[in-house]
């Protein structure tokens, strides 16, 4: 099973700032890591795949980034509707999830 | 549009039985790779199962801690996946979430929960 490991496990940071979000996987999954965003009592919604495509309707402050194993999610000045926990996924082998990373507001 | 609707959840014993229900509307289940997916309170995501659309052999997957006990499945007439789950224990315990693949789209989730 490939193990998704990210950091930090909380992020505190003041509106309009930027974001960056870690991901590391324990080997390497090509292309196919995707990240979710989930806000409380609501299911994940879907971000980024493939690394670096923004799926349908997600504005151009969140973007990834990364290769092989160590993969980032950067929203370049924070909303207050994006504070929310964060999920990277990998589809190379089944599918595995990381931890997640809370964005919270400083 | 889209929409996925989960039922079948509650409480249930060690040991017991439950089956999901996951109607879809907007698409055909059976052209379709559907997941399910949990969520133990307070944690993170877990992919449960898997099958694959009719014209990709409609193959079924499992994570490693509920295979032999699950089982995914789908009535192509009512349009539904469904996530058959035995022999149910207290860390199964979660909200179960139906996926379709592509688009990527989730349904409300549904809480089962296991407890004597």
């Amino acid at each position: 099973e490939i193990v998704l490991t990210q950091s930090p496990a909380t992020l505190s940071v003041s509106p309009g700032e930027r974001a960056t979000l870690s991901c590391r996987a324990s080997q390497s999954v090509s292309s196919n890591l995707a990240w979710y965003q989930q806000k409380p009592g609501q299911p994940p919604s879907l971000l980024i795949y493939d690394i670096s495509t923004r799926a349908s309707g997600i504005p151009a402050r969140f973007s990834g980034s990364g290769s092989g194993t160590e993969f980032t999610l950067t929203i370049s000045s924070l909303q207050s509707e994006d504070f929310a926990v964060y999920y990277c996924h990998q589809y190379h082998n089944w599918r595995t999830f990381g931890q997640g990373t809370k964005v919270e507001i400083k | 549009e889209v929409q996925l609707v989960e039922s079948g959840g509650g409480l249930v014993k060690p040991g017991g039985s439950l089956r999901l229900s996951c109607v879809a509307s907007g698409f055909r289940v059976n052209d379709a790779w559907m997941n399910w997916v949990r969520q133990a309170p307070g944690k993170g995501l877990e992919w449960v199962a898997r099958i694959k659309s009719k014209t990709d052999g409609g193959t079924t997957d499992y994570a490693a801690p509920v295979k032999g006990r699950f089982t995914i499945s789908r009535d192509d007439s009512k349009n539904t996946v469904y996530l058959q789950m035995n022999s149910l224990r207290t860390e199964d315990t979660a909200v179960y979430y139906c996926q379709l693949r592509t688009p990527d789209f989730w349904g409300q989730g549904n809480l089962v929960t296991v407890s004597s």
